[in-house]
């Protein structure tokens, strides 16, 4: 069975970092590329970042780029999300996502909660 | 970059026949497949279809895809209604440099 499972959110004050993992399980991590996707609360989904199986290619969106690092260590079967100069506006539920050909998003964890407050 | 726009929020009564739209701002809608996600309260989303009109599997075949280029929109079909349809739903496709792209998200209602 598929299992993504997000860790590291929390509370930090805005200017902060915070380094989110993702764990998985139940398939060849190492075959897959992944994404992170946020939601605000009570708002709709947001995309974050790309990673392709091996790590070589990247794609982050506007609003995280030069801000957020995207990861992964196959071995480990992990993937991380490094977030700096965090922003109020970055308060969100960060959910990682395994991407196959042809489905961007078909399997999900549950999502961690990153709040971002003084 | 372009914006996929879905309509806040739509009703109907269970057995009946949902149609919620996703129209893309600028480019065409048919350069780039078009994903439709899921998502019931308090849980992550899940694909109902993929690649425009693909359903994965355990999907039921009351969900339907399609693209329109003469509206420049993906349209998702929901036939024969049911109370556990009612969800928030989302379109999802790429721009020119390969980042994925959120509609807005349209909150179904099944009353």
């Amino acid at each position: 069975e598929v299992q993504l499972v997000e860790s590291g959110g929390g509370l930090v004050q805005p200017g902060g970092s915070l380094r989110l993992s993702c764990a998985a399980s139940g398939f060849t991590f190492s075959s897959y590329e992944m994404n992170w996707v946020r939601q605000a609360p009570g708002k709709g989904l947001e995309w974050v970042s790309y990673i392709s199986s091996s790590g070589s290619t990247i794609y982050y969106a506007d609003s995280v780029k030069g801000r957020f690092t995207i990861s992964r260590d196959n071995a480990k079967n992990s993937l991380y999300l490094q977030m700096n100069s965090l922003r109020a506006e970055d308060t969100a539920v960060y959910y990682c996502a395994r991407e196959r050909t042809g489905d961007p998003f078909d399997y999900w964890g549950q999502g961690t909660l990153v709040t971002v407050s003084s | 970059n372009f914006m996929l726009t879905q309509p806040h929020s739509v009703s109907e009564s269970p057995g009946k026949t949902v149609t919620i739209s996703c129209t893309r701002s600028s480019g065409s809608i048919a350069s780039n497949y078009v994903q439709w996600y899921q998502q019931r309260p308090g849980s992550a989303p899940t694909t109902v279809i993929y690649e425009d009109n693909q359903r994965p599997s355990g999907v039921p075949d009351r969900f339907s895809g399609s693209i329109d280029s003469s509206s420049n929109s993906a349209s998702l079909t929901i036939s024969g209604l049911k109370t556990e349809d009612e969800a928030d739903y989302y379109c999802q496709s790429y721009d020119s440099s390969h980042r994925r792209v959120f509609g807005g998200g349209t909150k179904l209602t099944v009353l």
